[in-house]
């Protein structure tokens, strides 16, 4: 069964460095998010993607944080510098688009994340 | 703001008991409904979707219902197992555009034996 590919599963570091978390998703799959997710609480959209363009950054603190999707296809979520109140899950989505064989308009696939812990 | 929320945060039940668990949202103007799985450290899993048109979905022992002129959500779990056990999270569809999602805090269930 196809899956949303997330790496890496866990990454420590310190405050001040940064750290890039991938995502490759079902392929054929147009759109793309990120999400994160603060232990206890629910998913919270970071930016998303409809094919290689942003269509929502609106939630990404964008002095710190960067995305891309440069062909369309896989993605990377950057954060520098880290703060400690970045320590959280990231949570990479896809959905097919409308029209897509199997494909329900509005559902999400996700990954199994990459769980982020600043010291 | 529109906003989801999910009562109560934790729920406990003795295995075989059928049980029911809620989503409120407070914009009844949604394009879907969609509720999630997620097992400690691990992604979500899509459970079921509900189309605004639609009022319920079902999945084996799941069944999802739709109500937006009242703003809730209800997702039905039938004769309960231990492997049921996870958070259950809700996320409503406000925008209709191509799925961006307001989540729950999610409900934390556990079946015993």
């Amino acid at each position: 069964e196809a899956e949303v590919a997330q790496s890496p599963r866990y990454k420590i570091t310190e405050k001040s460095q940064a750290v890039a978390f991938w995502c490759d998703p079902i392929s054929g799959h147009a759109t793309l998010y990120w999400y994160r997710q603060i232990l206890g609480q629910g998913p919270e959209l970071l930016v998303q993607f409809q094919d290689e363009s942003v269509v929502d950054d609106s939630q990404l603190p964008k002095d710190r944080f960067s995305a891309e999707r440069l062909k369309g296809v896989d993605s990377t979520l950057k954060i520098q510098p880290a703060e400690l109140g970045d320590s959280a899950m990231y949570l990479c989505a896809s959905s097919p688009g409308p029209g897509l064989a199997g494909g329900r308009t509005g559902e999400l696939f996700f990954g199994e994340g990459s769980r982020l812990t600043v010291l | 703001k529109q906003e989801v929320t999910q009562i109560p945060a934790a729920l406990s039940v003795p295995e075989g008991e059928n049980l029911v668990l809620n989503c409120s949202f407070t914009d009844s103007a949604i394009y879907n409904l969609q509720w999630f799985r997620q097992d400690p450290g691990k992604g979500l899993t899509s459970l079921l979707l509900i189309q605004s048109s639609q009022r319920e979905q079902t999945s084996g022992r799941l069944n999802a219902s739709l109500d937006k002129s009242s703003g809730r959500s209800t997702l039905y779990i039938a004769a309960s197992q231990p492997g049921d056990s996870a958070t259950y999270l809700c996320a409503a569809d406000f925008t209709g555009t191509a799925s961006k999602l307001t989540f729950g805090t999610g409900t934390r269930l556990q079946v015993t034996l």
